[in-house]
């Protein structure tokens, strides 16, 4: 069965700090993987999503990038981090083919002070 | 990728169902539906999708309107562990966007 990894669970950084999240996902092959943000109360932000290897799509301009650098490991980044990058961070994957629906992981809560 | 809209709460007795409806007007004959929950502090969870017939799984049954414009998520008895906020997703192609959804209270 697919499963899906992300970590931290938590992450308090102070501003101006850089951040890497990873994300990975066991039994399956060539995913589409996504990262989304969930501030307060809010709903999800889409903020990159990747078909294939070296393959990004940025849904809003930041100061966060993400990568692919393997087919099944997603990772999120900033060199510096904002106050208003706090938030509750979501990786997910969903099937390559046809309608296949969004498996979300266990999400990170990151805290800028 | 269309638009969708709900209702911001809802609440439901336990044991009884629940029908959470979903508008979205301007879908194209290729999107589908796609309907997720989130309980506190978790990811998303996805609960079912559909096209154009209705749908049933284990968790839950989807109904859409024979224009698609609108459709509704029933879970047939409500149980507490059924709060959470739902969210109506429509999807082509690799993007999911997702709205502030319905915050479900179910009353014991």
């Amino acid at each position: 069965s697919q499963t899906i990894h992300q970590w931290p669970a938590t992450l308090v950084q102070p501003v101006g700090s850089p951040l890497s999240l990873e994300c990975t996902v066991e039994g399956t092959s060539n995913p589409n993987l996504y990262w989304y943000r969930q501030a307060a109360g809010r709903g999800l932000q889409l903020l990159f999503y990747s078909v294939g290897i070296g393959q990004i799509s940025s849904e809003v301009p930041q100061n966060l990038s993400a990568s692919r650098p393997q087919d099944r490991q997603f990772i999120l980044s900033s060199k510096k981090l904002l106050l208003s990058d706090s938030g509750f961070y979501l990786c997910a994957w969903s099937g390559s083919g046809g309608p296949s629906p969004l498996h979300f992981g266990n999400g990170t809560r990151l805290t800028v002070t | 990728d269309a638009k969708t809209t709900q209702p911001n709460s809802m609440e439901s007795n336990e044991e009884e169902p629940v029908h959470l409806p979903c508008n979205h007007s301007t879908i194209s004959g290729t999107d589908y539906i796609h309907w997720y929950r989130q309980l506190p502090s978790q990811g998303p969870e996805y609960v079912i999708h559909g096209l154009t017939s209705n749908v049933n799984n284990r968790m839950a049954s989807l109904a859409i309107a024979e224009d698609r414009k609108s459709s509704t998520l029933i879970l047939h008895r409500a149980t507490l562990r059924d709060a959470a906020v739902y969210y109506c997703i429509s999807n082509t192609g690799n993007q999911f966007y997702f709205g502030t959804g319905t915050s479900l209270t179910v009353i014991p």
